[in-house]
């Protein structure tokens, strides 16, 4: 089956601060991008996307980057606020299953007031 | 709010019960996914509809499991015969494009 994890599972940080969560990917058919974020009791929430042609992609106080050479996303988030608090997952399709979505197990992301 | 509702939002039954859990996508979306969510692990890809047709079956979909979507709006997720290890958050989702809109899902309790 697919593989898609994250580096950390939890990450606390300073309510102002810069966070940055990993994520780590195995198929390297995989050719579009997603992260959410779920907060407790609801479904996961669409943050950014990123295609594979791309290596960097910005949103509102969102970063995303892609390193396909080490099958690697990172998803930046810019002046961490307490509603940033939540899981986030990345989650990869690779071009070859339809809209089959791989979702790695998610990073805890706690904003310190 | 993303659109996509679910019910219910809870379920506790027996083993060896069946349950079924409904899905209404955001109008107008002929994409219909269901996951499924345990606790501490990112959803997993049980099925998927574009309109009416089930075009996609994770091997996790077992024979106890069974989704439809008739006229290509809502959808339903039955379980026969549901054992302890059902027990989950189902998230239903729908797309037009290539991200998904999630539902708040149904949390099933097998006791």
């Amino acid at each position: 089956g697919e593989s898609v994890g994250l580096h950390l599972p939890t990450l606390s940080v300073q309510e102002g601060d810069n966070s940055i969560i990993n994520c780590a990917y195995s198929n390297s058919a995989s050719d579009y991008f997603i992260w959410y974020k779920q907060e407790s009791g609801k479904g996961p929430q669409f943050i950014i996307d990123i295609r594979s042609n791309m290596d960097k992609r910005q949103g509102q106080r969102v970063t995303v980057l892609l390193n396909k050479t080490v099958k690697h996303l990172s998803l930046q988030i810019a002046a961490t606020q307490p509603g940033d608090s939540a899981v986030y997952f990345c989650a990869e399709t690779p071009s070859n299953t339809g809209n089959q979505f791989y979702f790695g197990t998610g990073t805890s992301l706690t904003v310190i007031p | 709010d993303t659109g996509v509702s679910q019910d219910p939002r809870h379920k506790i039954t027996k083993r060896g019960q069946n349950v079924t859990f409904r899905c209404d996508p955001i109008s107008e979306h002929n994409r219909l996914y269901w996951y499924r969510q345990t606790l501490g692990q990112g959803p997993e890809f049980l099925t998927y509809f574009q309109n009416e047709a089930q075009l996609e079956k994770s091997r996790l979909l077992s024979d106890r499991f069974s989704a439809e979507r008739p006229k290509g709006s809502f959808s339903t997720l039955e379980i026969q015969r549901t054992e302890q290890g059902d027990s989950a958050m189902y998230l239903c989702a729908s797309s037009y494009g290539r991200w998904e809109y999630f539902g708040p899902g149904t949390r099933l309790t097998v006791l």
